[in-house]
């Protein structure tokens, strides 16, 4: 079975710009959770989707938005880029329950010029 | 303020032998705990969970021990492989509606020398 797959892998972008990144769920898995690692540091959460609705999201901008699709795909939207936004940017899908482990993607890696 | 430490950047080991990665949280409120492995290029990979109704958990040569008086978690490889060369993040997570949201360590790269 395929696993949680994201595009692109990776995405050059300038400041100011905006930029969508994709993912896709595990087969059967509707929760899907959005990470951004910098370099020397853990993932950091952003969102969590379930069923299509909003269920948590971490510190982050405005800039930063996301929805889910009836087939459970996701995706992340960041605006008005800064350098700051540099990163690897992770997906994770999890069957929805609790005390179930979440399973990434290999990320897109980010570089804002 | 981190509230999940992985207090060694850095661990090396000799092959064959245990390799012991730990990790500190300050929230009691915490109750599942996982470990991941991550390669360069890659995503994290699961390893192992636990929740906080038990103390121990094993699945082949990976063990992970929960103290919870001492918000302490660990994870124990036996025999340690140099395959097992990777970067390994201990991640938390709250009951209720946050069980989405993962909260990780800085990570502890493992090197396993033959």
């Amino acid at each position: 079975d395929a696993g949680v797959t994201q595009s692109p892998t990776h995405l050059i972008k300038t400041r100011g710009q905006h930029v969508t990144l994709r993912c896709s769920p595990i087969s059967g898995h509707k929760s899907v959770s959005w990470y951004q690692q910098v370099l020397g540091q853990g993932p950091q959460f952003i969102f969590q989707y379930y069923e299509k609705e909003e269920r948590g999201r971490g510190n982050f901008p405005d800039r930063f938005s996301a929805r889910q699709f009836p087939n459970y795909s996701s995706e992340l939207n960041v605006n008005a880029l800064l350098l700051g936004d540099s990163a690897l940017y992770l997906c994770a899908s999890s069957d929805g329950t609790a005390n179930q482990p979440q399973h990434f993607g290999d990320g897109t890696r980010l570089s804002i010029l | 303020d981190q509230q999940v430490k992985q207090n060694s950047p850095s661990l090396s080991v000799q092959e064959g032998r245990i390799s012991i990665l730990n990790c500190d949280y300050t929230n009691s409120m915490f109750d599942y705990f996982l470990w991941y492995k991550k390669y360069p290029a890659e995503g994290p990979t699961f390893l192992i969970s636990i929740s906080s109704i038990k103390d121990k958990n094993e699945d082949g040569r990976f063990t992970v021990f929960l103290n919870k008086s001492a918000k302490h978690l660990s994870l124990h490889i036996v025999p340690s492989q140099p395959g097992d060369s990777a970067v390994y993040f201990c991640a938390v997570s709250a009951g209720g509606t946050s069980y989405g949201k993962l909260t990780f360590g800085q990570g502890t790269i493992l090197t396993v020398h033959p």
